[in-house]
């Protein structure tokens, strides 16, 4: 069973159209994470939340936004999609926001 | 300016040869986490150091961070093509104590490790 996983994989759209993307983990951690790793591989974190609650929202557009549902689930909204979006966008969660994170496979977004 | 910096941003070295990574920041490193990243994957993660001196090993790879806990190293014994990926370092840059607004799990670039048969 996956532990931490996202969907859709591979998402193509079209710019100023909305999509969301969704993320769900299993192994009952308090934190999950979303992170953008750009076209030169790096890696940065967008938003962290532990227990449903937001406790890190970095520099993001507004178009940007995560909804916790539930402990185990942590999706990301994005509006008005612009090609500088394109990019891959990682899911991850721990079990407290101090300690290691289990990343899910990542979707690669692409806006056309 | 790039809170963790890591070294080489790339390597290729020859089946069999031993290899080091680097990672290094100016601030106190509060857990340092290694990752391996194959393409078009996600992160696996490998070894997580949190005391100063500490070492850990597995398999063929060792990772150390230093006493003052603002460097740490990756170290590939007899490299194989099964090595090969991008080598993540992430740390918190903050006490966790500080709260959890101000821990992050910040990354360094990566490096891109090639090892050739």
């Amino acid at each position: 069973d996956t532990a931490v996983s996202q969907t859709p994989k591979y998402l193509v759209t079209q710019m100023g159209n909305d999509k969301s993307i969704k993320c769900e983990q299993n192994l009952g951690h308090d934190t999950m994470y979303w992170y953008k790793q750009d076209s030169k591989k790096f890696l940065k974190i967008m938003f962290s939340y532990n227990n449903k609650e937001l406790i890190i929202n970095e520099t993001v557009p507004n178009r940007f936004s995560p909804k916790s549902p539930d402990k185990a689930h942590l999706n990301l909204h994005i509006n008005s999609l612009e090609l500088g979006d394109s990019a891959v966008y990682f899911c991850a969660s721990s079990p407290r926001y101090n300690t290691e994170a289990f990343f899910g496979q990542g979707t690669r977004l692409t806006v056309v | 300016s790039q809170e963790l910096e890591q070294s080489p941003q790339s390597l290729i070295v020859q089946e069999g040869k031993n290899l080091t990574i680097n990672c290094t920041s100016s601030k106190t490193l509060y857990g340092l986490y290694w990752y391996k990243q194959k393409y078009g994957e996600g992160l696996i993660f490998l070894m997580m150091l949190q005391k100063g001196g500490e070492e850990k090993s597995h398999e063929k790879i060792t990772a150390k961070l230093d006493e003052k806990k603002q460097q740490s190293s990756l170290h590939i014994t007899a490299s194989q093509p099964s090595h090969a990926g991008i080598y993540l370092c992430g740390a918190g840059l903050n006490s966790p104590d500080s709260g959890g607004s101000n821990y992050k799990l910040t990354f360094g670039k990566g490096t891109l490790l090639t090892v050739n048969p």
